[in-house]
Parts: structure tokens; sequence; C-alpha cells
């Protein structure tokens, strides 16, 4: 079967750095992306990883391996507009399959 | 268009009547995904289109549950006998496959209840 494993919550506080872990076991692997979401709001595309490595955009950075089937997002000078939920992605096939998101809450 | 449009963005209905949710793919895009989302809770992936076939039904939850693209464009989901367990939010995404990197842009999601 296909999945993705995802925290269902993580707390950090403003200013600091967040990693939020993705595991997947999918059949084909094409890239992991990453979603941001914020409560009321639709999915926003953040990132996407297609080979090993780290990717930066501005604050937030994404990480693949794909010899660990794992990936992570890591958001850096947490502000509290941050304060969503984040979904990880994979591409297998014919199809994208999403987990079930990690809702990130911001302490002041 | 400028993004991916949903249309109505509420309905309300109730049990046992059918409704209909209609998605606008951003022009030139030839996959077009629903998945359905209740609160708080994850995407579940329904079905995926390229062009206008469906290779991938698998997440319809019973047959119910349709859904058809004409023209390449536009997309229409429709649930007959409508649930209780069928309110949530659907929403519509769109990508431009071709490229090693596929995006999906969401539309802002029809949010269905039934009573």
């Amino acid at each position: 079967g296909q999945s993705l494993e995802q925290p269902s919550e993580v707390t950090a506080v403003e200013g600091a750095i967040v990693q939020i872990n993705c595991t997947y076991q999918t059949s084909g692997f094409y890239g992991l992306s990453w979603y941001q979401q914020h409560d009321g709001g639709a999915p926003t595309f953040l990132s996407y990883n297609a080979l090993d490595g780290l990717e930066e955009t501005g604050r937030f950075s994404s990480f693949l391996s794909r010899s660990d089937s794992y990936g992570y997002l890591l958001l850096q000078e947490l502000q509290m507009k941050d304060s969503a939920s984040y979904f990880c992605a994979v591409r297998g096939d014919d199809k994208i399959i999403f987990g079930k998101g990690t809702r990130l809450h911001i302490l002041p | 268009g400028a993004g991916v449009s949903q249309s109505p963005s509420n309905k309300v209905t109730e049990k046992g009547k059918d409704v209909e949710l209609r998605c606008d793919p951003i022009s030139g895009h030839t996959a077009l995904y629903w998945y359905r989302q209740s609160l708080g809770q994850g995407l579940e992936f329904l079905i995926y289109f390229q062009g206008n076939s469906a290779p991938d039904k698998s997440g319809l939850p019973s047959d119910r549950f349709s859904a058809e693209r004409t023209g390449g464009s536009v997309s229409t989901l429709t649930i007959q006998r409508t649930q209780q367990e069928d309110s949530a939010v659907y929403l519509c995404a769109s990508s431009h496959l071709g490229g090693s990197q596929e995006t999906q842009y969401f539309g802002p999601g029809t949010r269905l209840l039934v009573l």
C-alpha cells in the first residue's frame, strides 16, 4: 500500500526553528512537495524536492532523502502567521498522495 | 482564469438530495484533482483527471459519487442521495503536467453541509 506519515501536531516558539518530518511508502516516486493551509483556506504550495538534498526558499527549506524515503520541512525565524497546517505530498505513479497534515502551533 | 475557481462556495442540502459541485481549473492545466477534507482532517483523494479521462477513480468513497470533465477544462463532481457523512469541504486542484515539478493549485473549495 501507499502511505505518508507526519506528526499530527508540533509546537514551537516565535522566532525559533521547527522541523516537520515526513516518511513515505509509495509505488514509484517522482517528488516530495509541501503545502501550507491556514484555517478556512485552501492549501498553497511551498516547496518541491525531486532530488536528494536541501532546497531553500526564504525562511522555509525542504529536505529529501530518497534512500530513506524521508523528507522534512524546516521553518526558520518563526512568525505567528506561520501557524497553520502543513501537508507533505508525494507523487507516485499516476497520482499525488497527501499526508494527514501537521498542525503547527506557535507560542509568543 | 487567474486561478482555480469552484462553485458554489457553500452548499446546504437535505439528506437524500443530489448535489453538483463545479471546478474551473487554470487555463491550460491538463491535470485536475478532487479532494475531500473533513473538519480538522487531511486531504482525502477522490479522483484524478488527465484531460477528459480519469485514470484513477480509486478514491471515490461509494457509487453515489461520480465526476466528469468535458473539453479538458471544467469538471463536475456529483453526489447522489447525499448523506450526513458527506459533509465536508470539497477541494479541486489543477496542475500542468510536463515538467519535472508538478505544483497543484487549489481552488477555495466548496463547503457542503448535509442536514
